[in-house]
């Protein structure tokens, strides 16, 4: 089945350091991939989602590159600010199945 | 305004109890969504809904009971609660019309059973 493999956080840097954060996934279609960012205490909220191969996703500074050869979706920033503190959560949706699978997630904090 | 809302946010109940979570989407979707969230963050589908119809349904207790009254709403019934149902259930929906399309979620309801 479909699965997808986040790296394990917490990830703590420092303000205006470069994120980047390790998502990659296993699809028996094509599927389309996403990354949601959860702040404390609220829902989810779309970052940013790639529909096919070589599509780059990019919202707020962060970006991801769909990599069908590699499997990956990796989440990046270039620099990162305190209130980017969060979990954010790798997910795809793949054909014929309307409903996301997601990793475990990976806290990020922040500091000033 | 809020395109998912669920109510309540807190659900604080002893085991055994029967509660209900409804959950409500103004953004004309489609498909609505049920997720559990466990206390290390991991979500897991539970039910999906289409138009009404179910369309999925992972391996959940079946002491959990999905209700779609129209296709704006969808409600979580839950019977004889235990320890192990604490968690955060968020509901979530999409247009039916690609697969590809995100869905929206709302805030969540925190069910702490004691």
């Amino acid at each position: 089945g479909d699965s997808v493999t986040q790296m394990e956080g917490p990830v703590t840097l420092s303000e205006e350091a470069f994120l980047t954060i390790n998502c990659t996934y296993t699809a028996t279609g094509y599927p389309s991939l996403f990354w949601y960012v959860q702040y404390p205490g609220e829902g989810l909220q779309l970052l940013l989602k790639a529909t096919k191969a070589d599509d780059k996703g990019s919202n707020k500074g962060f970006e991801a590159t769909y990599r069908k050869e590699t499997t990956s979706f990796h989440l990046e920033k270039g620099s990162v600010q305190v209130s980017d503190s969060a979990v954010y959560f790798c997910a795809l949706m793949d054909t014929g199945r309307r409903a996301l699978t997601f990793g475990s997630g990976t806290r990020l904090q922040v500091q000033p | 305004d809020t395109a998912v809302s669920q109510t309540p946010k807190y659900l604080v109940t002893q085991m055994g109890n029967d509660k209900s979570i409804k959950c409500e989407q103004n953004l004309g979707h489609d498909t609505m969504y049920w997720y559990k969230q466990d206390s290390k963050k991991f979500l897991k589908i539970m039910f999906s809904y289409n138009n009404k119809e179910l369309i999925i349904n992972e391996t959940v207790p079946n002491r959990f009971s999905p209700k779609s009254p129209d296709k704006a709403h969808l409600n979580l019934h839950i019977n004889s609660l235990e320890l192990g149902d604490s968690a955060v259930y968020f509901c979530a929906s999409s247009p039916a019309s690609s697969y590809n399309s995100p869905l929206h979620f709302g805030n969540g309801t925190r069910l702490t059973v004691t």
